[in-house]
């Protein structure tokens, strides 16, 4: 079974802190994202990887920066977290061509006080 | 503008019945649409995928149909359980690295 793990289920932070978030898959898939979800807009594309060291940007990475030094992992940085980035964030991962296969992690609830 | 809409935003049904959720979508081009179920608390969990020369799909009590003409799409879930409680979110693929999310419709089956 592909497994997409998160390291945290919830997390809270305050205004201003560094606020890591990291994402480990073990099936060997090159492409990796990260999502945000919130009421009523659905799942929105931070950044996504499709490669080590290779990032591009999302829709909405404002605010944020990720990091992909291994192929099986993920991180999303954000470098000084606000509380409109209180947010469940889910991370997801895919072969390199089957972009529409993705797998979940299951999320990482994070508040921003 | 590359949109999916899904539609009701969120329904209530009783234990037994059948229930069907629509999806439009406005991307082009088009490569494929896929069904996600997302239980509360955890990342979704993908149901059926479905190409353009593709009408219906079925995963157990889950059919999915699709008309690539009217850019429409529904899931149609028969005999509902109390775990079919849940988001259920469409999401279309476009060319290249594009994938766009529904805001999905929140399911509660009732006993």
């Amino acid at each position: 079974d592909v497994k997409v793990t998160q390291s945290s289920r919830y997390l809270v932070k305050r205004t201003g802190e560094k606020v890591f978030l990291e994402c480990v898959q073990d099936m060997d898939h090159e492409n990796m994202f990260w999502y945000r979800q919130d009421p009523g807009l659905g799942l929105r594309l931070i950044y996504f990887s499709y490669d080590v060291k290779m990032k591009e940007k999302g829709d909405i990475p404002e605010g944020y920066s990720v990091s992909r030094e291994k192929k099986e992992r993920f991180s999303l940085i954000l470098e000084s977290a606000s509380t409109n980035q209180t947010s469940m964030y889910l991370c997801a991962s895919s072969q390199r061509e089957r972009l529409e296969t993705q797998y979940f992690g299951p999320g990482t609830r994070l508040l921003v006080l | 503008k590359n949109q999916v809409e899904q539609s009701p935003q969120s329904l209530i049904i009783l234990e037994g019945k059948n229930c069907t959720l629509q999806c439009n979508y406005t991307v082009s081009p088009f490569s494929n649409l896929r069904w996600y179920k997302q239980d509360t608390g955890r990342g979704p969990v993908s149901l059926t995928i479905m190409t353009f020369s593709e009408n219906t799909k079925s995963n157990g009590r889950y059919t999915a149909t699709l008309d690539a003409d009217t850019k429409q799409s529904s899931l149609h879930i028969t005999a509902s359980q109390l775990s079919d409680s849940a988001s259920y979110i469409c999401v279309v693929r476009t060319g290249g690295f594009k994938t766009i999310f529904g805001a999905g419709t929140r399911l509660f089956v009732k006993a």
